[in-house]
């Protein structure tokens, strides 16, 4: 049982480049979920699924897409990937509603030059 | 969801009770307080939850006042891998479970 593995760990990227982060979950969890980390601030929500199939925006979606094709993954992709979205990616996911609690992949760090 | 107000940082001697505390005057009745913890740029790990009631695991205490409008976190015999930022969260169960994470309040356990 791996719980929430990231692909890959470090990325360089230049400016206007593209990359899909892959995210993926061996819980059966519904629900996904990709943040962001800034340097010393907390989490933001990028977006998030409830579901295979589904996607919805969060905090700071712009500059972002995803895509939920089958329940066990959760991409998220940068089209023309920006100087502004340098930082630490990190996937989560969750039993589906409830009270559950969100497990946390190791996180993805990401630098566009 | 309702805001939450933590000390950005805090020191607590190895051994010692650290109590983190974490203001949410704006709960509402239906919002769950949650605890996760983040230790050096690894992915938060969760701690406790809470609704009404004191909580206790194996990891923490959650104390939640009468009122709700605060609580705290007591990690009861800190040691040095306790160093971490903590985050308290409060949230709407089934609202598209949305957690929002603030700034947190960075705990550093002394020797």
């Amino acid at each position: 049982n791996a719980g929430v593995t990231q692909t890959p760990k470090f990325r360089v990227l230049k400016t206007g480049q593209s990359m899909t982060l892959l995210c993926a979950q061996d819980m059966n969890h519904e629900y996904m979920y990709w943040y962001r980390q800034d340097p010393g601030m907390g989490l933001r929500l990028i977006h998030y699924s409830v579901g295979e199939g589904t996607t919805a925006k969060g905090e700071v979606p712009d500059g972002y897409n995803v895509s939920r094709l089958k329940k066990q993954n959760f991409l998220l992709g940068l089209e023309s990937a920006a100087p502004s979205q340098t930082s630490v990616y990190f996937c989560a996911s969750m039993v589906s509603g409830g009270i559950g609690t969100q497990y946390f992949g190791p996180g993805t760090r990401l630098t566009v030059l | 969801d309702a805001k939450t107000t933590q000390p950005p940082s805090m020191d607590c001697a190895e051994g010692r009770a650290a109590n983190l505390p974490c203001n949410h005057s704006t709960i509402s009745g239906n919002e769950y307080v949650y605890w996760y913890r983040q230790i050096h740029s690894q992915g938060p790990q969760y701690i406790i939850h809470g609704l009404k009631n004191n909580e206790t695991n194996e990891m923490a205490s959650l104390i939640i006042t009468e009122d709700r409008k605060s609580s705290t976190l007591i990690l009861p015999h800190a040691t040095l891998r306790d160093t971490a930022v903590y985050y308290c969260i409060v949230r709407v169960v089934n609202t598209g479970n949305q957690f929002y994470f603030g700034t947190g309040t960075s705990l550093t356990v002394i020797p």
